[in-house]
């Protein structure tokens, strides 16, 4: 079965602070996808990132990057110098390459940036 | 260039009673995948429809079942709700054709759905 866990409930930080959103996956499968969602108040997701399972490089994309480790099945995302628009609850989510078309997210991080 | 549009915003219903959600993908795409959202936890999913027709089902009763239109837009309807089943009800849409490493979902805002 497949799994992604999201330890972290909710994460306050004061503007310019930087944080690190923690994600770990379980699957049996050796391909795969994992995505990166933003949920703003208004409760459209919104995508940030896809990785798969075969991509381990690590990215920075402005003020945010994923660290991304097979070994340890996790993917996670840091957003540098947070803001206060920053604040959202954000999905890890979980995608298989083949008989399956569905996402499966995890619990969400709550993250506020305080100003 | 219009994203995904979910139809209504909010929706109070009673126990019982049943209830029709509206989706309208984003331009170009042909494929509506519908998700759960309970308050606090991650989307669940319920179905995805692709050329009308239920593709994949997750763990959803028989109460959920849906529809898809020759225009590709999607219904999400639930009978004799239950108060279990109050939640934010999102609509994703994609491409049918490629895998969900190309092109991944849009989401909509979502139907907020209160069951009383």
């Amino acid at each position: 079965a497949q799994k992604v866990t999201q330890a972290q409930t909710e994460i306050s930080v004061v503007e310019k602070e930087d944080v690190t959103l923690d994600c770990v996956y379980e699957t049996r499968d050796t391909t795969y996808y994992l995505f990166w969602y933003k949920q703003p108040p208004s409760g459209e997701l919104v995508f940030l990132i896809r990785r798969n399972s075969f991509d381990e490089q690590n990215e920075i994309s402005g003020r945010y990057s994923w660290n991304f480790q097979k070994s340890t099945s996790s993917f996670n995302f840091t957003i540098t110098a947070s803001q206060v628009v920053d604040s959202a609850v954000y999905f890890c989510a979980l995608s298989l390459t083949s008989g399956t078309y569905k996402y499966i997210f995890g619990t969400g991080t709550r993250l506020k940036v305080l100003a | 260039d219009a994203g995904v549009t979910q139809s209504p915003t909010h929706l109070i219903k009673t126990r019982g009673q049943q209830v029709t959600l509206r989706c309208s993908p984003k331009s170009g795409h042909d494929t509506v995948s519908w998700y759960q959202q309970a308050l606090g936890q991650g989307p669940q999913f319920i179905f995805q429809y692709y050329e009308e027709e239920e593709r994949q089902r997750g763990n959803f009763p028989d109460r959920f079942s849906g529809h898809q239109f020759p225009n590709y837009s999607s219904e999400l309807n639930v009978n004799a709700l239950l108060l279990g089943d109050s939640a934010l009800y999102l609509c994703a849409s994609s491409l049918g054709s490629a895998s969900l490493s190309n092109y991944g979902y849009t989401f909509g805002s979502g139907t907020r759905l209160t069951v009383v």
